[in-house]
């Protein structure tokens, strides 16, 4: 049973790029969650995805959007990066009832 | 918005010591996870507990809704415990975790 995978692993980019980070839902699940986790802080929820929509968002700008696919597999797309978005992106999947797995992240750099 | 505060951020143990962590929601929630965050990052389950006692190997929780908070033990820490650990609320009307700010746990051999 493969659980929540997340590529890339790293990456680094500089201010202004746009960059897009995946994620493959647990099997069987099809909600997933996006949070960021800046340096000695907890992860903060972005937003979630179920049925291809945006369910709920966090306090985040509109450079942050995403997708979901039919098949429950997520994008987090950012646009016009700024040097505090450097953080580890963790993506989770659930059923929906809040019991949430998380992925091995996604490590950006912006410089 | 809900508060969730973990104490201590930090615990130094000498293996095989025991310890308690503590976490602390300031609202009624649906559910509640607690989380151990290895040193690459990822968060690994370490229990789903809305309410009452559950225990895993050297580990057990207990969360006492009513009241509020939640208490995760760890008995004879091994150094692969050092990490840090995260307790998460899972708001319905929110359909999001909002996590505390971790406890850092050091275990020295």
């Amino acid at each position: 049973d493969a659980g929540v995978t997340q590529s890339p692993t790293h990456l680094i980019k500089t201010r202004g790029q746009q960059v897009t980070l995946r994620c493959s839902p647990k099997s069987g699940h099809d909600t997933v969650s996006w949070y960021q986790q800046a340096l000695g802080q907890g992860p903060q929820f972005i937003f979630q995805y179920y049925e291809e929509e945006e369910r709920q968002r966090g306090n985040f700008p509109d450079r942050f959007s995403g997708h979901q696919f039919p098949n429950y597999s997520s994008e987090l797309n950012v646009n016009a990066l700024l040097l505090g978005d450097s953080a580890l992106y963790l993506c989770a999947s659930s059923l929906g009832g809040g019991r949430e797995f998380f992925g091995p992240g996604t490590r950006l750099t912006v410089l | 918005g809900i508060q969730v505060e973990q104490s201590p951020p930090d615990l130094i143990l000498q293996e095989g010591a025991n310890s308690t962590l503590r976490c602390n929601f300031s609202d009624s929630v649906n559910n509640l996870q607690w989380f151990h965050q290895n040193p690459w990052g990822q968060l690994i389950n370490l229990f789903y507990i809305p309410s009452g006692t559950k225990q895993n190997g050297r580990l057990s929780a207990t969360t006492v809704a009513t009241e509020r908070y939640s208490l995760l033990y760890i008995s004879s820490s091994q150094t692969t415990d050092s990490g840090v650990y995260f307790c998460a609320v899972f708001m319905e009307y929110g359909n999001k975790l909002v996590f505390g700010a971790g406890t850092i746990l050091r275990v020295k051999s």
